[in-house]
């Protein structure tokens, strides 16, 4: 039972570097997401994807990339890291239906 | 303000006490709604959906006042396992997708 995978857990760049937060998940979710989650802020959807070849963007999306060539992966690219993107970030997925969200592991991002 | 807002505690309660959380939102058309319950560095899961009648999962009662537009988390005879942070969770659909917003959380720490 893998459910959402996601990686790396822990991540450190440096201002200007660029990376990809990888997430797959197994049970054939047509909706992922990306949120970040800050203290005192909650989790904030940055993108999110409703089927293959389907992005959207979310609440705070500048400095992020996505894309869904398949229903499995759901990258989410960092073009050029800044300080402000120090943060926890999650991936999740949804079946049909309301609000039950599968979420991977997490993430922490550092960027210096 | 915010669309949805939780008091961030932390709530200090002796095991086998009774507590309350509230959460407030402020889009009167949201559909449904959801407590989350995160532990310290790890993801947010699905604690329970809430009804509008009202619905009980053993110990955890939740409860929605659509007039007043806030949801409520009650839960009995406290246990030490119950310390984590509980996400108010708001569900919107959009047409395309659903908008999923989140509270910021109320911190729980169950004590002997």
């Amino acid at each position: 039972n893998a459910g959402v995978t996601q990686t790396p857990k822990f991540q450190v760049l440096k201002t200007g570097q660029s990376m990809t937060l990888q997430c797959a998940q197994d049970m054939n979710h047509e909706y992922m997401s990306w949120y970040r989650q800050d203290p005192g802020m909650g989790l904030r959807l940055i993108h999110y994807s409703v089927g293959a070849g389907i992005t959207d963007q979310g609440e705070v999306p500048n400095g992020y990339n996505v894309s869904r060539s398949t229903t499995e992966d759901f990258p989410l690219r960092l073009l050029s890291a800044a300080p402000s993107q120090t943060s926890v970030y999650f991936c999740a997925s949804k079946g049909p239906g309301y609000g039950k969200l599968f979420f991977g592991s997490g993430t922490q991002l550092s960027v210096l | 303000r915010k669309e949805v807002e939780q008091d961030p505690g932390p709530f200090n309660v002796p095991e086998g006490a009774t507590v309350a959380f509230n959460c407030t939102y402020s889009n009167s058309a949201s559909q449904s709604f959801f407590w989350y319950r995160q532990d310290c560095r790890k993801e947010p899961k699905l604690l329970m959906s809430v009804y509008s009648s009202g619905n009980e999962d053993g110990r955890f009662t939740a409860q929605l006042n659509r007039a007043s537009q806030y949801i409520s988390l009650l839960i009995r005879d406290s246990k030490l396992s119950d310390s984590a942070t509980y996400l108010c969770v708001v569900n919107l659909n959009t047409g395309t997708a659903s908008k999923l917003t989140f509270g910021t959380g109320t911190r729980l720490q169950v004590t002997l």
